[in-house]
């Protein structure tokens, strides 16, 4: 059975930080892994997705890998914003059901 | 990119009583959709796979006669939990998949029963 961990479940940093977000799996038979993004009360925002074939990916401030084999995938923030204070979720996508694993999340608090 | 809009976003009901919560995928045509459950401060939980045309595929644990999905047409999946009760209030939120951006998710449905 997949299981998927972020670490750590909680963060606080200044304004400005570099930071790094961990999530791992057990299973690395996965489709592809991805990252979300929820504000309170909200719904899930993407933001970036990993194909299995992938090492990594770059959107903007946002940098994510995947190893695949050792079952794991990093989230880094470059420059950190107070806007960017959220609960960053990683998910897998099983080769097998289609379903989506998600992790416990990481909830990121960026003080001005 | 791809949107998913999900209606209503709060929704107050009595002990009792049954909710709908729709889900619609606006700019795709999504042949597969995803109910998850988010208790406070904890993960996406799914609770049913729904297959437009054809019966959903409820996890383990979840009552699908307390759950119904519908997902008749392939832009709209419904989800109505019935004698609705004060456990059952959550976060709802659906996804759908059909293009490549991968899945894309409602803005969920904050349930409470009273």
């Amino acid at each position: 059975k997949q299981e998927v961990t972020q670490i750590p479940a909680a963060l606080s940093v200044p304004e400005g930080e570099n930071l790094v977000l961990n999530c791992s799996f057990t299973d690395s038979a996965i489709y592809n892994l991805q990252w979300f993004r929820q504000d309170p009360g909200k719904g899930l925002t993407s933001l970036l997705l990993i194909q299995s074939s992938q090492r990594e990916q770059t959107s903007g401030r946002l940098n994510a890998s995947l190893d695949k084999s050792s079952g794991r995938s990093t989230l880094y923030i470059a420059a950190s914003q107070p806007g960017d204070s959220a609960t960053y979720l990683c998910a897998v996508l099983m080769d097998s059901s289609y379903k989506l694993i998600f992790g416990s999340g990481t909830r990121l608090l960026v003080r001005p | 990119g791809a949107v998913v809009s999900q209606h209503p976003s709060r929704v107050i009901c009595k002990s009792g009583t049954s909710v709908k919560i729709e889900c619609r995928s606006l700019d795709f045509q999504a042949t597969t959709m995803f109910w998850y459950r988010q208790f406070p401060k904890q993960s996406l939980m799914l609770m049913a796979t729904s297959n437009e045309g054809s019966k959903a595929t409820y996890e383990q644990g979840v009552e699908k006669d307390k759950f119904l999905i519908n997902h008749a047409s392939l832009t709209l999946s419904t989800l109505t939990v019935t004698s609705a009760h004060p456990e059952d209030s959550s976060f709802y939120i659906c996804s759908a998949s059909g293009t490549s951006y991968g899945y894309t998710f409602g803005s969920g449905t904050r349930l409470t029963v009273v």
